[in-house]
């Protein structure tokens, strides 16, 4: 069975500043993916990032980065320069090799970026 | 685009009444699925289909029925709502079910069962 493992409930983080949020992951699958996805507080789920298990490099897109330690099943999201509007809950989420059908989700950190 | 799109927003059924929960997608994608939200559990899937014609259970099928209806449309059934079934419903879809691209979320339902 696979898990994805969210350990802080809740963060704060000052604007401005970077933040890492952390997520492990637990599976037996060679090939999987890893997401990470934005609540607001409006409820819409928001994709930020993805990262192939076979991927040598870490993801980024904009003022995210998804750090990827594969030999600790790690998978943390870091964002930079924090802003006011990154203030939501944030999902991390595994795909494994059977797809989208054995999707899982962690609990959620639920961020506030502090002026 | 609109993207991904739910009806209602919000609903309040009694116990044992039945609704259908109504997504579509413009974004001309082959799989859908049905999540539901409960606090301090994340997401689980409900029900999915791969492609137009196929539906397979999730995670928490039990007192839910789907129907692919074709390629834009997927709609969830409460044939009998319980208490239990009170959540936050997400639709999603995605251009293929192999878990290596982006899934696109519609606005969820909040339904309260009484």
């Amino acid at each position: 069975a696979q898990k994805i493992t969210q350990t802080q409930p809740g963060m704060f983080v000052q604007e401005k500043e970077a933040v890492t949020l952390d997520c492990t992951y637990d599976t037996s699958d060679p090939s999987y993916g890893l997401f990470w996805y934005k609540q607001p507080s409006s409820g819409e789920m928001i994709f930020l990032i993805y990262q192939g298990s076979y991927d040598q490099q870490n993801a980024t897109e904009g003022r995210y980065s998804l750090n990827f330690q594969k030999a600790r099943k790690s998978a943390n999201l870091v964002i930079s320069a924090s802003q006011l509007g990154d203030s939501a809950m944030y999902f991390c989420a595994m795909s494994p090799s059977g797809g989208y059908q054995k999707v899982t989700f962690g609990t959620g950190t639920k961020l506030q970026v502090i002026p | 685009n609109a993207g991904v799109t739910q009806t209602p927003k919000f609903q309040v059924l009694k116990t044992g009444q039945s609704m259908t929960l109504q997504c579509a997608q413009d974004m001309n994608h082959n799989s859908m699925y049905w999540y539901r939200q409960d606090p301090g559990m994340g997401l689980r899937l409900i029900y999915y289909s791969a492609s137009e014609g196929t539906t397979d259970k999730g995670e928490v099928p039990n007192g839910y029925n789907v129907s692919r209806l074709n390629k834009r449309e997927f709609s969830l059934r409460l044939e009998s709502a319980a208490p239990s079934q009170t959540s936050v419903y997400f639709c999603a879809s995605s251009e293929d079910g192999s878990g290596y691209n982006e899934q696109f979320f519609g606005p969820g339902t909040r339904l309260t069962v009484l």
